[in-house]
This record gives C-alpha cells, sequence and structure tokens, in this order.
C-alpha cells in the first residue's frame, strides 16, 4: 500500500459523457501528478500540482483538466470522452518538487472505460 | 526528444532462470529509476542510479547505469512467480515529472 488512494477504482461511461477522478495524495505530500498507462502509448504524464498550483503539464488534451484542493487531493475531469480515452489513470504524489530527486509514490489506478 | 527504448518488450521464462532487461536512449541522464508494475497495481520503484558505472543490488536484482549515462540494465538472477510484472524505466526530463520507457513485461512461469 503506496498510501495514496484513488476512486474510483473502475469505471464505465459512454462516448460524450464527462467524469471525475479522485486522488488523495500520502499525507505529508504536496506534489500530485498525474498519468495515463494505454497499451498503445504506455504510461504518459498529463499533469503536476505542487501544493494547489500547476507546475508542469504533459501530454494532457483540452479536454482534460486538473485541480488540487486546499487539502491537496486531487481531480483529473475528463469530458466529451472518447474510446481512445480509455486508459488506466495514475495518480502519483511525491514530498517536494524535483521530479526524480524524491520518490513518487504511485496510487492504485483507475481503470476508464467508454463504451 | 530523449526517449527510452526498453529491451525485450516480452519475456516468458522458468522459474530459476537468469534474465537481463535493458533500457537505451541516445540522451545522457543525470539519474535513470527502474519500476516493476505488478497487474492492476501502480508502478513501484525499485531503485534510482545516478553515477555513471554504477552497479546496485536489490536481494536477486542487479541494476548497472551505463558508463556514458545513456543506457541501463536490469539482471535477475534466479526468477520468482513473484518477479512476474512490467519493468519500467524512468527519467526526469526537467519538467519535474517522470518518462517512461515501454516496458519489458516479463512472466515467470512455475
Amino acid at each position: 500500500d503506496s498510501g495514496v488512494t484513488q476512486t474510483p477504482k473502475h469505471l464505465i461511461t459512454a462516448t460524450g459523457q464527462r467524469v471525475t477522478l479522485r486522488c488523495s495524495p500520502r499525507s505529508g505530500d504536496l506534489s500530485v501528478y498525474w498519468y495515463q498507462q494505454s497499451l498503445d502509448q504506455g504510461l504518459q504524464f498529463l499533469i503536476h500540482y505542487y501544493n494547489g498550483e500547476e507546475r508542469a503539464k504533459g501530454n494532457i488534451l483540452e479536454r482534460f483538466s486538473a485541480q488540487q484542493f486546499p487539502d491537496l487531493h486531487s481531480e483529473l475531469n475528463l469530458s466529451s470522452l472518447e474510446l481512445g480515452d480509455s486508459a488506466l489513470y495514475f495518480c502519483a504524489s511525491s514530498v517536494g518538487l524535483a521530479g526524480a530527486r524524491y520518490e513518487q509514490y504511485f496510487g492504485p489506478g483507475t481503470r476508464l472505460t467508454v463504451t | 526528444t530523449q526517449l527510452l527504448e526498453q529491451s525485450p518488450q516480452f519475456l516468458s521464462i522458468q522459474e530459476g532462470e537468469n534474465l537481463t532487461v535493458y533500457c537505451n536512449s541516445s540522451s545522457v541522464f543525470s539519474s535513470l529509476q527502474w519500476y516493476r508494475q505488478e497487474p492492476g497495481e501502480g508502478p513501484v520503484l525499485l531503485v534510482t542510479v545516478v553515477t555513471g558505472g554504477e552497479v546496485k543490488k536489490l536481494k536477486r536484482l542487479t541494476f548497472q547505469f551505463g558508463d556514458a549515462r545513456k543506457d541501463s540494465s536490469l539482471h535477475i538472477t534466479a526468477a520468482q512467480t513473484g518477479d512476474t510484472g512490467l519493468y519500467l524505466c524512468a527519467f526526469d526530463p526537467g519538467r519535474r515529472a517522470l518518462t517512461f520507457g515501454s516496458g519489458t513485461r516479463l512472466q515467470v512461469q512455475p
């Protein structure tokens, strides 16, 4: 158990819909990262928040957005869903900012299926 | 663009065998990380290598960082069924998040 929690574990929805994925980081961690894992693209970085502020964006689509709240939990919002958005979405947290300098702890993921 | 290439993509071996998986790039890295991801779970950090030529051991796993810091290898001695999983290498391209290789999927048969 990494100490990072993600809900829901599974999500099945239809194309065009909007969903929200939730992540609670480890106690004391200020950084939250979101990653998408699909069979054809592998594990890809989406977005990073540190203490409530967006710090870096990766390959995140405009239909996707995220935020980190004052209690440090984070939500990833996916809208106008397409079949290709079906993937595993992971949240990771770390104590500090500097990438590989601080270990990232991954949650168990949310499996999104768009039908 | 810095890319990590991992080989082989898939590996199926019998329990007790030895294996090596590779992570290669044309770029120089300040550090490289190895993760293992088991089915239904998130990746878990195994090791971070920093110095060119560095060798780190984690029980039956041996990690090596190339002298030029462009490549790394993971050697497993006497594989066990519990070693089954997806092995990922990763680096931080300076934006404070990780870039992952495509991974090596290892299946250890009893």
